[in-house]
């Protein structure tokens, strides 16, 4: 059974469009998570939810909008793609928001912009 | 801003030999992971070491973590070519805003020739 899901693996879109990529965790945890790692492999924290409420946006452009309609989802939504969002954005999970237990990835989805 | 820094940043060695990469890191923490994140693949989690452990095993790998020196290692032992990965410590900050996220640093990309 997969832990951490996310759909789609890969996205080629045009700049200008809409997207969305999907997360689902069967872990049973309270706080779920998005991060981007650029072309260079550097990881870096987008957006925090706990129990469906956002905890923290660090510094993310508008365009980014996460949703979590329950503490099992958290779906990403992005308008007006850039040719700067090319990445890999990584879902992630974990059993509460202080920051003390292991954090579960989800495989990725590699998002390219043309 | 990024917390964590490894080094090296790319460490080559025959099948059979021992691996380390260090990371340091700047401010407080709550706990210290390592993962490991294979070509185009999504990040497995190794160990979690929380502040006030000095050292983890799991299999191959020992952790170490120095508070003091806000640094740790990881060692994978008798290395084995399916080690060949990228290998990213993440602190885990234990006060402010930003408690509970992953701070991630840039890597150690790790090949193991058999």
């Amino acid at each position: 059974d997969t832990a951490v899901s996310q759909t789609p693996k890969y996205l080629v879109t045009q700049m200008g469009n809409d997207k969305s990529i999907k997360c689902e965790q069967n872990l049973g945890h309270d706080t779920m998570y998005w991060y981007k790692q650029d072309s260079k492999k550097f990881l870096k924290i987008m957006f925090s939810y706990n129990n469906k409420e956002l905890i923290i946006n660090e510094t993310v452009p508008n365009r980014f909008s996460p949703k979590s309609p329950d503490k099992a989802h958290l779906n990403l939504h992005i308008n007006s793609l850039e040719l700067g969002d090319s990445a890999v954005y990584f879902c992630a999970s974990t059993l509460d928001r202080a920051g003390r237990y292991t954090q579960y990835f989800g495989p990725g989805t590699r998002l390219t912009v043309l | 801003s990024q917390q964590g820094e490894e080094d090296p940043q790319a460490l080559s060695i025959q099948e059979g030999e021992n691996a380390t990469m260090n990371c340091s890191y700047k401010t407080s923490i709550n706990n210290l992971q390592w993962y490991r994140q294979n070509s185009g693949r999504g990040l497995v989690h190794l160990i979690l070491i929380r502040s006030n452990e000095r050292e983890k095993h799991s299999g191959r790998l020992r952790v170490t973590l120095d508070t003091s020196k806000k640094s740790s290692s990881l060692l994978i032992t008798a290395s084995r070519a399916a080690d060949t990965a990228s290998y990213f410590c993440a602190t885990a900050l234990n006060y402010g805003g930003s408690q509970g996220n992953l701070i991630f640093g840039k890597g150690t990309k790790l090949s193991v020739k058999p």
